[in-house]
């Protein structure tokens, strides 16, 4: 199975802060890599797929960048909505996997 | 727009089995494939497995090949899944979600396993 690693686990930011988040994974996932958002008690939410497509309605404050094993998920101008828990996953191949998760709190 | 709308809060003893159903609006079953994953409290996502409503064509991560099953009813635009035996490390979240990117999902099905 691909391992998928995120770091840090956990951040503190304030609103309009940039932040950057990493996601490695154990082999070549060709940029086969999705960001979620969760926040809780609810379902995670696609932000970027194929690691820095968009997803429609996703405010453009969202990127993503990466290639071969290493990616990143930047938020720029951190808003109050934004505090929630970010995961990346990769659909390479079965079994998808995800990462740890990061979640980022209000400084 | 494509919604998924899941069968309810289950609580189930060990040794048990569960069926979660979703059920699709907006779109026709048959245009994408659609997965589950659950979450169990306090933890991250972790992918079940797949179906192509299509042709019933599944694919399951291996750890739950043996006691999970997806179904589709292209009648009903729902899809179903499975879990027997269950123990209490099968408490979480249910939750269906559309294509190889997950960018549509079902609001979660509580499954509690407890004696």
């Amino acid at each position: 199975d691909i391992q998928m690693t995120q770091s840090p686990s956990s951040l503190s930011a304030s609103v309009g802060d940039t932040v950057a988040i990493a996601c490695r994974a154990s082999q070549d996932i060709t940029e086969y890599l999705n960001w979620f958002q969760q926040k809780p008690g609810k379902a995670p939410k696609l932000l970027i797929s194929v690691a820095s497509s968009l997803q429609s309605g996703v405010p453009s404050r969202f990127s993503g960048s990466g290639s071969g094993t290493d990616y990143t998920l930047t938020i720029r101008s951190l808003q109050p909505e934004d505090f929630a828990t970010y995961y990346c996953q990769q659909s390479y191949t079965t079994p998808y996997t995800f990462g740890q998760g990061t979640k980022v709190e209000i400084k | 727009q494509v919604q998924l709308v899941q069968s309810g809060t289950e609580v189930k003893k060990p040794g048990a089995s569960m069926t979660v159903s979703c059920k699709v609006s907006g779109a026709i079953i048959t245009d994408f494939s659609i997965h589950w994953v659950r979450q169990a409290p306090g933890k991250g996502p972790e992918w079940m497995g797949g179906i192509d409503p299509k042709d019933g064509e599944t694919v399951y991560a291996q750890r739950f090949q043996d006691r999970f099953t997806m179904t589709a009813d292209t009648s009903r635009n729902t899809v179903y899944m499975q879990l027997v035996s269950l123990r209490s490390e099968d408490t979480a979240v249910y939750f269906c979600t559309t294509n190889w990117n997950f960018d549509s999902w079902g609001q979660g099905s509580l499954v509690t396993v407890s004696s």
